[in-house]
């Protein structure tokens, strides 16, 4: 099984609302990754989670809170959001180790987020 | 610094047809070059991925090729599908635990029958 799931596929939040982006992989993987897509651009890397402990948080605006309650989970928690952050949200799990940056990025089909 | 640029921006080419497209990288120190596919509204899929010190690899229709000395990578599609119509990004990776990607911005491709 080589599946990244993410729920919702669609979501249309308004700025007050509070809403959570899920990701999960069955596949072993202790990496996992959320992207930020605009149209037209390449995936922009938000957060990466190693051993379910962020690793790397890329300057994100605390309105994004991500969440990693276990190896196969990934949460990302919206609240607050701008219009400017309408985009494809893009989960990824890979393997960790010394070899990792060899290691296969898998992504999952994204979430469509939309905010008014 | 640490880019990825790729040619052309967009193609277009008839069912059948074969194609090239091409990725310069300056990523630094470099561990490994990916080719992804991306259909539009969907996550992308890893196509290849090569070392250092391979040169070509394929997988199906796709064979991918690597220049480490001259930082130069290109994805030749054979006998081309309508399903082939994507973006296809280039993807270098930086040597890390952590696996560090730098994206290309794609090149589109359009088949038509």
């Amino acid at each position: 099984d080589t599946e990244v799931t993410q729920t919702p596929k669609h979501l249309v939040m308004g700025m007050t609302n509070k809403k959570s982006l899920k990701c999960e992989q069955h596949m072993g993987h202790r990496a996992m990754y959320w992207y930020k897509q605009k149209a037209k651009k390449p995936p922009e890397l938000m957060f990466v989670y190693s051993y379910e402990k962020l690793s790397i948080n890329e300057s994100v605006p605390s309105r994004f809170s991500p969440e990693c309650p276990n190896s196969s989970l990934l949460n990302l928690h919206l609240h607050a959001l701008q219009p400017e952050d309408s985009a494809l949200y893009l989960c990824a799990s890979s393997q960790v180790g010394r070899e990792a940056a060899t290691y296969t990025q898998y992504f999952g089909p994204g979430t469509r987020l939309t905010v008014l | 610094k640490n880019q990825v640029e790729q040619s052309p921006q967009s193609l277009i080419i008839l069912e059948g047809k074969n194609c090239t497209l091409q990725c310069n990288y300056t990523v630094s120190p470099f561990s490994n070059l990916r080719w992804y596919k991306q259909d539009t509204g969907r996550g992308p899929v890893s196509l290849t991925i090569m070392t250092f010190s391979e040169n070509t690899k394929s997988n199906g229709r796709y064979t991918a090729t690597l220049d480490a000395d001259t930082k130069q990578s290109s994805l030749h599609i054979t006998a081309s599908q309508l399903s082939d119509s994507a973006s296809y990004i280039c993807v270098a990776s930086r040597g890390s635990t952590l696996g560090r990607l730098y994206f290309g911005r794609g090149t589109q491709l359009t088949v038509w029958p």
